[in-house]
């Protein structure tokens, strides 16, 4: 277990849709990240927030938002859900977030009908 | 940009057998970090070992073992004596610094070892 939650484990939902998914970091990380894991791509950086505040974004599109609150947890929001948007969300964590070590969640299966 | 490349798709082996999971990466990087992730069948992604690049020490903890060569560009992964439970995806990672503060992991695609009893 590496103490990064991340709920719901799955979320079955239909085109056009907008749906949320939520994480909170192992204790004391102030870094959180998202990652979206899909048969074509892989595993891709979205974003990465920092006590609060955007650090960095990759290819995360401009239907995709996030914010980090300030109990530190995340929250990731998919919106106009299309199929291809169908892929398996991590969010991990690090103290710092520079050169550190990222303990991901369990993830949050996402399939787009 | 930097590159992980993993070339072995997918590794199938009897148990007991050694199996090497191969890395190689592209960095302009002259600090950086690689890291081995395991995805079992179950999904998540479990913190296997970090390694900074100024060190090139090998290491060894139980049945693993990573070996780490600058020159080649390398950080292979060896599983002795493979175990069932070792079925799972293997990713290598390479530490992007995005801009001062900020990191990304830059992920290989992914090796599948399969572990026959």
């Amino acid at each position: 277990d590496s103490g990064v939650t991340q709920t719901p484990k799955h979320l079955i939902t239909a085109t056009g849709q907008r749906v949320t998914l939520r994480c909170s970091p192992r204790s004391g990380d102030l870094s959180v990240y998202w990652y979206q894991q899909s048969l074509d791509q892989g595993l891709q950086f979205l974003i990465q927030y920092y006590n609060g505040e955007e650090r960095a974004k990759g290819n995360i599109l401009e239907r995709f938002s996030a914010q980090q609150f300030p109990d530190l947890h995340s929250e990731l929001n998919l919106s106009s859900l299309e199929l291809g948007d169908s892929a398996l969300y991590f969010c991990a964590s690090s103290t710092w977030g520079l050169r550190e070590t990222q303990y991901f969640g369990p993830g949050t299966r996402l399939l787009v009908l | 940009a930097q590159k992980v490349t993993q070339a072995q798709t997918e590794i199938s082996v009897v148990e007991k057998e050694d199996v090497t999971l191969d890395c190689v990466y592209e960095t302009r990087d002259t600090t950086y970090y690689l890291f081995w992730y395991k995805q079992p069948p179950s999904g998540e992604l479990v913190f296997l070992i970090r390694r900074n690049s100024f060190d090139e020490q090998n290491e060894i903890s139980g049945r693993y073992s990573w070996n780490f060569q600058k020159s080649t560009s390398s950080f292979n992964f060896t599983i002795t004596a493979s175990q069932v439970v070792d079925s799972a995806v293997y990713f290598c990672a390479l530490s992007e610094t995005i801009i001062q503060g900020a990191q990304k992991l830059v992920f290989g695609q992914g090796t599948r070892l399969t572990i026959n009893p």
